[in-house]
């Protein structure tokens, strides 16, 4: 089934430690974003590739970057993660923007910081 | 600035009832609206499309542009529709990024 994957589905870095998650699509989607989900809160976007270019949102902080080495794979990467940055992170992907069909949505990696 | 308000976190209904979950929106500019939904230990999954004025698993939903709301409607819920429920809206153009509201959980009572 043709699907977003993303790696691992639970991820426990330390306090300070680099970490990278991984999301791959076999969908052949141009866009690929990256969220954010707090406990309770709303998916709130961190940024997107829209084929190779990079959008990044007003509020994402410094510490997160990302790589979109080609069409199928894009990494978050986290460089010093603290406390605040425990949460779930979901990768989705659409076709041009998503209006017609909408996004794909990955399971999502849960990111603890201890 | 684009906003998307669920006012309910929590709702019940007994099965066989109907159910409505409310969404209401901000955003300068004419936006694409849709619902997502999560089933337990799922990934978040398109549930709707306003674009498309369509009718999913007896869920439909009607853009009211005066109100600016968005409301998911079933006449019939039933146990299986017990799920999260996001309401998200997008622009028409570029990478149309999709911001969400909080989410509703709805919880159909056998």
């Amino acid at each position: 089934d043709a699907m977003v994957i993303q790696n691992p589905r639970y991820q426990v870095t330390q306090f300070g430690k680099p970490v990278t998650l991984s999301c791959s699509q076999t969908l052949n989607h141009n866009v690929m974003y990256w969220y954010q989900q707090k406990s309770s809160q709303a998916p709130k976007l961190l940024f997107h590739y829209y084929d190779k270019d990079f959008n990044n949102e007003a509020d994402t902080p410094d510490n997160f970057q990302s790589r979109r080495p080609n069409t199928s794979f894009c990494f978050l990467d986290i460089r010093s993660p603290g406390l605040g940055d425990a949460a779930m992170y979901l990768c989705a992907t659409s076709r041009d923007g998503g209006v017609l069909y909408g996004y794909t949505f990955g399971s999502g990696t849960r990111l603890t910081v201890v | 600035a684009q906003r998307v308000t669920q006012p309910e976190k929590l709702l019940s209904v007994f099965k066989g009832a109907p159910v409505e979950l409310k969404c209401n929106y901000s955003y300068s500019g004419s936006p694409e609206l849709f619902w997502y939904v999560q089933y337990s230990r799922q990934r978040l999954q398109l549930l709707l499309r306003h674009i498309s004025r369509e009718s999913i698993k007896g869920f439909t939903a009607d853009l009211n542009k005066g109100e600016t709301s968005f409301h998911l409607k079933k006449p019939f819920a039933q146990e299986e529709d017990s799920a999260m429920y996001y309401c998200a809206l997008s622009g028409r153009t570029g990478a149309n990024n999709l911001f969400f509201g909080t989410g509703t959980r709805l919880t159909v009572i056998p």
